[in-house]
């Protein structure tokens, strides 16, 4: 079964503590994106990657990292400079290196809250 | 203003009626991206087109690049078509570059049996 996994499906955190959150596609696609949802928004981009080894800020990156060393994983850590880090983060992937060329496939979406 | 504008925010609807969600977008676009997202939370894409009409069973996504509109319909609507539709652009002209995509807030549908 192709497809891409986000684990955990549910996380919480202390206020001050950096959490990371996985994501891994079976897809062999290329590129790779970290959305954030909150209430009320569209999805806003994160970080994404159009290769192994290489990664690009997003519209909101500050207070987040993030790392492509394998084609299939592409982990976002949440760091602590994170101002409002509760919220829904969806992971997507594509075969296409271009965003919105070629469909994007999500994964479940991993809901963090911080307290 | 955003960029991307959908109508209604919310829409409720008996079942078996036919479904009409707008997009409007503001940009020049390459493409444009219908997704579903249910109650948990997942995503999935249901069409992406940059023109004429697509249509996948119940489901027709047409647009219209002149007057920079969008419609997704949903005929003989079953409350399991109960869920976030989704409206993403690719501003065009973005080239080699990402071209992020442009997402809308969404339009909560709720059928009714």
């Amino acid at each position: 079964d192709g497809g891409i996994t986000q684990s955990p499906k549910y996380l919480f955190r202390k206020e001050g503590q950096n959490v990371t959150l996985s994501c891994e596609q079976n897809l062999n696609h290329d590129a790779m994106y970290w959305y954030r949802q909150d209430p009320g928004q569209g999805l806003r981009l994160i970080y994404y990657s159009q290769i192994v080894n290489d990664f690009q800020k997003g519209d909101i990156a500050e207070g987040y990292s993030v790392s492509r060393e394998k084609k299939e994983s592409f982990p976002l850590t949440v760091t602590s400079a994170q101002k409002n880090p509760t919220a829904f983060y969806l992971c997507a992937s594509s075969i296409g290196r271009l965003a919105g060329v070629s469909e994007q496939y999500f994964g479940p979406g991993t809901r963090l809250t911080v307290t | 203003k955003n960029e991307v504008e959908q109508s209604p925010q919310n829409l409720t609807a008996q079942e078996g009626e036919f479904i009409t969600i707008n997009c409007s977008y503001s940009v020049g676009i390459s493409a444009l991206h219908w997704l579903q997202q249910h109650p948990g939370g997942g995503i999935v894409s249901l069409f992406m087109l940059s023109s004429g009409k697509k249509k996948h069973g119940r489901l027709i996504a047409t647009i219209n690049i002149q007057e920079k509109h969008s419609s997704l319909h949903i005929t003989a609507s079953h409350p399991r078509d109960s869920a976030v539709y989704i409206c993403a652009v690719r501003r065009s002209g973005d080239g080699g570059s990402q071209g992020n995509l442009i997402f809308g807030k969404g339009t909560k549908l709720s059928v009714k049996p």
